[in-house]
């Protein structure tokens, strides 16, 4: 059974512009999580998306978005980049409201 | 990759010790606890979980214990092998949520 699935693996914007993420959970699960782990931090909790609704997020501004498509895939997006966006960005998956598995991660660097 | 910074606490042991490494959360609320294992480059890897109605949970070669008063945990690996070297991270849910809060992470490094 496949994993977590995330890409790219690594992205490369300038400041300003605006970032696509995609995640695609394991088969079977409904729950996409998404999470920011920057340099010199732990993983800070993003946006809970569930059935295709946005369930919760986490203290981020605005411009960090997101949406999860009918096949329960997700899409992370991040508008108006900043320096400090520049951070690994993690999906997560489950089926219930327990164990998440993570995928591989996008490493965002912003210059 | 370089997934958490230059300040993490580090922990080293002998191959073939017994490694224990602590967790302190936050929320006396929480009723749910993760362990996970980080290699360079790699997502969190989950490890085991144990239920706020449980004090010890045991998998294989790990144990997490839990001890609510003090909202302290706890994963013991035994006979910790060179695989072992990774950041270990805590987490917590909340019974009201579903997300989770993570620790800071320990790196665990196994000496040959």
């Amino acid at each position: 059974e496949a994993g977590v699935t995330q890409s790219p693996t690594h992205l490369i914007k300038t400041r300003g512009q605006q970032a696509t993420l995609r995640c695609s959970p394991i088969s079977g699960h409904t729950s996409v999580y998404w999470y920011q782990q920057a340099l010199g931090l732990g993983l800070q909790f993003l946006l809970w998306y569930d059935e295709g609704e946005e369930r919760n997020r986490g203290n981020f501004p605005p411009r960090f978005s997101g949406r999860q498509f009918p096949n329960y895939s997700s899409e992370l997006n991040v508008n108006a980049l900043e320096l400090e966006d520049s951070a690994l960005y993690l999906c997560a998956s489950s089926l219930f409201r327990f164990e998440q598995f993570f995928g591989p991660g996008t490493r965002l660097t912003v210059l | 990759g370089e997934s958490v910074g230059l300040h993490l606490p580090t922990l080293s042991v002998q191959e073939g010790d017994n490694s224990i490494i602590n967790c302190a959360y936050s929320n006396s609320a929480s009723d749910y606890f993760i362990w996970y294992k980080q290699e360079s480059g790699k997502g969190p890897q989950f490890i085991i979980d144990i239920r706020s109605n449980m004090d010890k949970r045991q998998g294989q070669r790990v144990t997490v214990l839990l001890n609510k008063t003090v909202k302290h945990l706890s994963l013991q690996i035994a006979a910790t092998q060179p695989g072992d070297s990774a950041v270990y991270f805590c987490a917590e849910k909340l019974n009201a949520g579903n997300m989770l809060t993570f620790g800071g992470g320990t790196r665990l490094m196994v000496k040959p």
